[in-house]
């Protein structure tokens, strides 16, 4: 595998199920994000991990649960969800340095609907 | 705050047509640029970008100027092929401050017929 991987790429579940969503990238970053892709809307920071520390929470709701054990594997446990949380969520990673902008590599995404 | 503008999509042009994506945005200090593209199914992935005012940003026959006097960054391609349909995506990086987080515009879809 090479880049940044997402597993699983489509989710369907119900307000009361418990799931999550796995990324992993192959690229030796030290820096890993969390996005939401919402039509008409744009692209949601949800995310940030430098290091495995999270580092920013963009007022995330308490039912996104995010887990970084490593710096090449990022999570989303969810739980108790709303269907207005449907949405395309992107993983992404980058090199954590200070300075100017690193670029940051996108997985394809996972297309979750709730029921 | 920060923001990004682009034009509202859809775009559908004919193959070898000229594009032009507008992107204007407002932002304190001397922000990075950028355009994002993604193909169907797929992530998002860097197209160009332009870290300083009047640099030319240029990747697979796309190019986009930094414009600080009318705080633009318009994307062009000259002749465009069917498989450059996709959505693309403008924004800006403040390189002040947390220097990982972008602002994005909503996105404009192109569709370009054969």
């Amino acid at each position: 595998e090479t880049g940044v991987t997402q597993t699983p790429r489509h989710l369907v579940m119900g307000m009361t199920n418990k799931k999550s969503l796995k990324c992993e990238q192959h690229l030796g970053h030290n820096a890993m994000y969390w996005y939401k892709q919402s039509a008409k809307k744009p692209l949601e920071l949800m995310f940030v991990y430098n290091f495995k520390e999270q580092t920013e929470n963009n007022s995330v709701p308490s039912r996104f649960s995010p887990e970084c054990p490593n710096s090449s594997h990022l999570f989303l446990h969810l739980h108790t969800l709303q269907p207005e949380d449907s949405a395309l969520y992107l993983c992404a990673s980058s090199h954590a340095t200070s300075g100017s902008y690193n670029e940051q590599f996108f997985g394809p995404g996972t297309r979750l609907t709730v029921l | 705050g920060n923001s990004v503008t682009q034009m509202e999509g859809p775009v559908t042009l004919s193959e070898e047509a000229f594009l032009t994506i507008n992107c204007t945005y407002t932002a304190t200090g001397y922000p990075s640029l950028f355009w994002y593209v993604q193909y169907p199914g797929e992530g998002l992935q860097l197209l160009l970008k332009a870290t300083k005012a009047d640099d030319k940003g240029s990747n697979k026959g796309f190019e986009a100027t930094y414009r600080k006097e009318t705080t633009s960054f318009h994307l062009e391609k000259g002749s465009v092929q069917v498989s450059d349909s996709a959505v693309y995506f403008c924004a800006l990086s403040d390189n002040a401050g947390n220097n990982r987080k972008l602002i994005w515009g909503l996105g404009t879809s192109l569709a370009v017929n054969p």
